[in-house]
């Protein structure tokens, strides 16, 4: 079954580490996209691609860096983690030749200490 | 750039009776506005979309409505149901743009 996955599920990490979050999917989009959700501030884009050359920030990329690896894989960085980066992140994609929708992948909840 | 306010942010309504959530949008450029639902653990998934040619749009119990003049949209959920219980997220674009979403409604569907 198509689908847009994420790895790890949950991560701790301490402040000044380095993290990479993964998303891999399988539904042959051109389009991805990470997103962080807060209580209360609904879900904030930070970096999406729509395609392997075109990477471009979002309203929250500062702190933030990705990579896209191939069409299908899609990596978020965390270079020096801090506190305030503690928050559930999601990957989307979409196909540009289809239409609209954004299919989540299931998301990675970060805890920062 | 675009900026989605979205209200009220915590919503309890009856079994049984209507929900209604709203969205104001900035960008009068912006022509496509869906709503996704996310339950207690789960991904965000669409609902339902509207694009700016069509003033409104139904599935089943749940309808969008759009006023482009006044920049806002609508979700109305009728004979609401426990499994309506969630967070409701609208959302808009240009076509085949980014999304910006709103800050979220959490609905509580009272048995």
């Amino acid at each position: 079954d198509a689908d847009v996955t994420q790895t790890p599920r949950n991560r701790i990490t301490k402040t000044g580490k380095r993290i990479m979050l993964e998303c891999s999917q399988t539904k042959g989009h051109d389009r991805m996209y990470w997103y962080r959700q807060d209580p209360g501030l609904g879900l904030r884009l930070i970096y999406y691609s729509f395609d392997v050359k075109d990477i471009n920030k979002g309203e929250i990329s500062d702190g933030y860096s990705v990579s896209r690896q191939a069409q299908a894989k899609f990596s978020l960085s965390l270079e020096s983690a801090i506190p305030n980066q503690t928050a559930l992140y999601f990957c989307a994609t979409s196909d540009s030749r289809t239409g609209y929708e954004q299919y989540f992948g299931p998301g990675t909840r970060l805890t920062v200490t | 750039g675009e900026n989605v306010e979205q209200h009220p942010s915590t919503l309890s309504v009856q079994e049984g009776d209507s929900a209604v959530i709203k969205c104001t949008y900035s960008d009068s450029a912006s022509n496509y506005f869906p709503w996704y639902k996310q339950e207690l653990g789960k991904r965000p998934q669409l609902i339902i979309d509207i694009r700016s040619n069509v003033g409104e749009k139904k599935d089943q119990r749940i309808a969008v409505t759009l006023n482009k003049t006044a920049k806002h949209f609508s979700l109305h959920i009728t004979e609401t149901q426990p499994e309506d219980s969630a967070v409701y997220f609208c959302a808009a674009s240009q076509t085949n743009e980014k999304l910006t979403f709103g800050t979220g409604t959490r609905l509580t569907i009272i048995p």
